[in-house]
């Protein structure tokens, strides 16, 4: 069964510090990686999905990477502002167990201090 | 283009009761997802469907029923609810979740006493 790890579970950074965040998966075999952002009592929104034929996808100061190999991929925010405190959310998309699903991961609450 | 929106926002049931919870899209998505949200748990996939008229057990489908009579419409019922049914539910849909992303609802927060 896949599982997805988030580390650190918790990141307090001050305004305009560059940031990385983690995730990690057990199997390899996906077809997909999705990041998201939730913030308190909303819904997600999508940020970046990286197919899993690609090492790295770029939106605005996000970029994430993948090494579906190792089994990892980092969100990597540039010049984080007080906008961007929320949870971030990996999920991965595979056919494990004969299911077609996202697997998330837990999430990162990012704090970002003013 | 309202994206993908969930009816109601809010409701407390209490054990035993039933209620249906409402997902629609405008987007024309084939695939449809329900999941459930619970702290420490993190989001979990209930049921889905991949067009009108099918549906599909996910993670954690016991206790819940879902129908997909529309292509816009996905609908997930819960015939006596139970404590351990308090959650926040989100709907999703995608085009193909194997080359594109998934579009969220703002959630469904339920409350069984």
């Amino acid at each position: 069964k896949q599982e997805v790890t988030q580390i650190p579970a918790a990141l307090s950074v001050p305004e305009g510090e560059n940031l990385v965040l983690n995730c990690s998966f057990t199997d390899s075999a996906i077809y997909n990686l999705q990041w998201f952002r939730q913030d308190p009592g909303k819904g997600l929104t999508s940020l970046l999905l990286i197919q899993s034929s690609q090492r790295e996808q770029t939106s605005g100061r996000l970029n994430a990477s993948l090494d579906k190999s190792s089994g990892r991929s980092t969100l990597y925010i540039a010049a984080s502002q007080p906008g961007d405190s929320a949870t971030y959310l990996c999920a991965v998309y595979d056919s494990g167990a004969g299911s077609y699903q996202l697997t998330f991961g837990k999430g990162t609450k990012l704090s970002v201090i003013p | 283009n309202a994206g993908v929106t969930q009816t109601p926002k809010f409701r407390v049931l209490k054990t035993g009761q039933s209620m249906t919870l409402l997902c629609a899209q405008d987007m024309n998505h084939e695939y449809m997802y329900w999941y459930r949200q619970d702290p420490g748990m993190g989001l979990r996939l209930i049921h889905y469907s991949v067009g009108e008229g099918t549906t599909a057990k996910g993670e954690v489908p016991d206790g819940y029923n879902v129908s997909r009579l529309k292509k816009q419409n996905f609908l997930l019922g819960l015939e006596s609810a139970a404590p351990s049914q308090t959650s926040v539910y989100f709907c999703a849909s995608s085009y193909s979740p194997v080359s594109y992303e998934q579009y969220f609802g703002p959630g469904t927060r339920l409350t069984v006493t």
